[in-house]
């Protein structure tokens, strides 16, 4: 498995900012995910972050919305951009070793947007 | 359109029963499934499955995978309370190294 941390762990925002959510990692690992859960829903997931490269957005996910950066293979950073209420959710940070390992997930992070 | 169908949405029981939680999906050139349980925020990995037939167990739990019916259960024997929680089974497809997510079954098992 892989011990993975986020911060914060939850916030309370006014609309119209930004939050940016760290996930740190304690090893490298080749695969990093950024998932979304709304209250009362499943995992949905946003984009999968690319060492040294763009991340990947899913379809209905926009870089501009929700930049994301990861510099090295043991963190990520997903930026929630312009908030609006509807952004109220948790956010999760996974990761994967390889194509044949598990996904492990993050603590998460619970974001409200007033 | 690949998708992930969980049964049944929620379930109650009482502590000493067993339960079987179901996951069938859709999905081209299947490649793994993944159980989790979800109790707060942060989803607890249970299983990896990728062959038909072969059963995984921890504790009370087990899991099989059906590769030529397309589905997956999820048993839990002598449940306990601490048992009550999201189930949630998630299924990647050859290639993507992406997992697409059930809605979940959430258990809740009374004393």
């Amino acid at each position: 498995s892989a011990v993975i941390s986020q911060k914060p762990s939850r916030d309370i925002c006014q609309r119209g900012t930004s939050l940016t959510i760290q996930c740190q990692v304690d090893s490298q690992v080749t695969m990093m995910f950024w998932y979304r859960q709304q209250p009362g829903q499943s995992l949905t997931l946003i984009a999968t972050a690319n060492q040294g490269s763009e991340a990947t957005y899913e379809s209905g996910f926009v870089i501009d919305k929700f930049p994301i950066s990861r510099p090295n293979l043991t963190f990520s950073t997903l930026t929630v951009s312009n908030m609006s209420p509807e952004d109220s959710s948790i956010y999760l940070c996974s990761v994967r070793r390889g194509g044949e390992s598990e996904q492990f997930f993050g603590p998460g992070t619970r974001l409200t947007v007033l | 359109e690949d998708k992930v169908v969980q049964s049944p949405l929620s379930l109650v029981v009482h502590e000493g029963d067993t339960v079987t939680l179901n996951c069938s999906y859709e999905v081209t050139n299947f490649r793994s499934l993944l159980w989790y349980k979800q109790e707060k925020k942060a989803p607890t990995f249970l299983f990896m499955l990728t062959s038909s037939g072969i059963e995984k167990k921890s504790g009370r739990l087990s899991s099989i995978l059906d590769k030529k019916e397309l589905f997956s259960i999820l048993n839990i024997t002598a449940t306990q309370t601490g048992d009550s929680a999201v189930y949630l089974c998630a299924v990647e497809a050859s290639g993507t190294y992406k997992y697409i997510f059930g809605t979940g079954t959430r258990l809740k098992v009374l004393a």
